[in-house]
């Protein structure tokens, strides 16, 4: 089947525009995840939803970063008033349940922020 | 963030030769994943490791879960130019949940 599915895979803005980042699971995966991977390095935990509900947001760097997946599915991931700092590689992960380790991830979003 | 130390950085070997890496954390996994990435692509899962001296095959590919549950070893044999890439060590620091700290990546190049 389809896999994990991100748009934009580009996406380059203006500092202190908003921007978001749309993440298409796996079809049926119930558990979704965020990672920021900077360039040369390993993926960054941002936060994870099971089915809608947002489990874990300790890893959102600060209140301009949010998410949602408001039906158990498609989630958004939105920067608020963008900072250059925030231009990374934004990727998405799901697992089936009772496989929540097995995270397979989505060719990512890559964002420049000028 | 917090990050993983894996070793080596990187590798230049010739085909054919075996690949030892590593992942140590100074912390208790619960769980431990290694994954390949390719240039453009994200993560994909090798081999997945669940308890204390776990050892797990996958093709070419073994694993280990160490003793102490502060690290983790990866091998790989009989290397391909296909096994370029760069491989990360992922931990679950905390039973119940699914936050995985990843590692610092090895770079692993072969050369025919």
């Amino acid at each position: 089947g389809a896999g994990v599915s991100q748009s934009p895979r580009y996406k380059v803005t203006k500092r202190g525009q908003d921007v978001a980042l749309r993440c298409d699971p796996i079809s049926g995966h119930v558990s979704l995840y965020w990672y920021r991977q900077a360039l040369g390095q390993g993926p960054e935990f941002l936060t994870y939803f099971n089915y809608e509900a947002q489990q874990d947001k300790s890893g959102l760097p600060n209140d301009r970063f949010s998410a949602e997946r408001p039906e158990g599915s498609i989630s958004t991931l939105t920067i608020q008033r963008t900072e250059q700092r925030d231009s990374a590689m934004y990727r998405c992960a799901s697992s089936a349940l009772d496989r929540e380790h097995e995270q397979y991830f989505g060719p990512g979003t890559r964002l420049t922020v000028t | 963030g917090q990050q993983l130390n894996q070793s080596p950085q990187s590798m230049f070997i010739q085909e054919g030769e075996d690949v030892s890496m590593n992942c140590t954390s100074s912390s208790i996994f619960n769980t431990w994943l290694w994954y390949k990435q390719e240039p453009g692509e994200g993560p994909v899962l090798l081999i997945a490791l669940y308890k204390a001296g776990e050892l797990t095959s996958n093709g070419r590919l073994t694993a280990q879960f160490g003793i102490t549950r502060k690290d983790s070893f990866l091998n790989i044999s009989a290397s391909i130019p296909s096994d370029v890439g760069i491989y990360f060590c992922a931990g679950q620091l905390t039973s119940g949940t699914y936050k995985y700290i990843f590692g610092t990546g090895t770079r692993l190049k072969v050369l025919a």
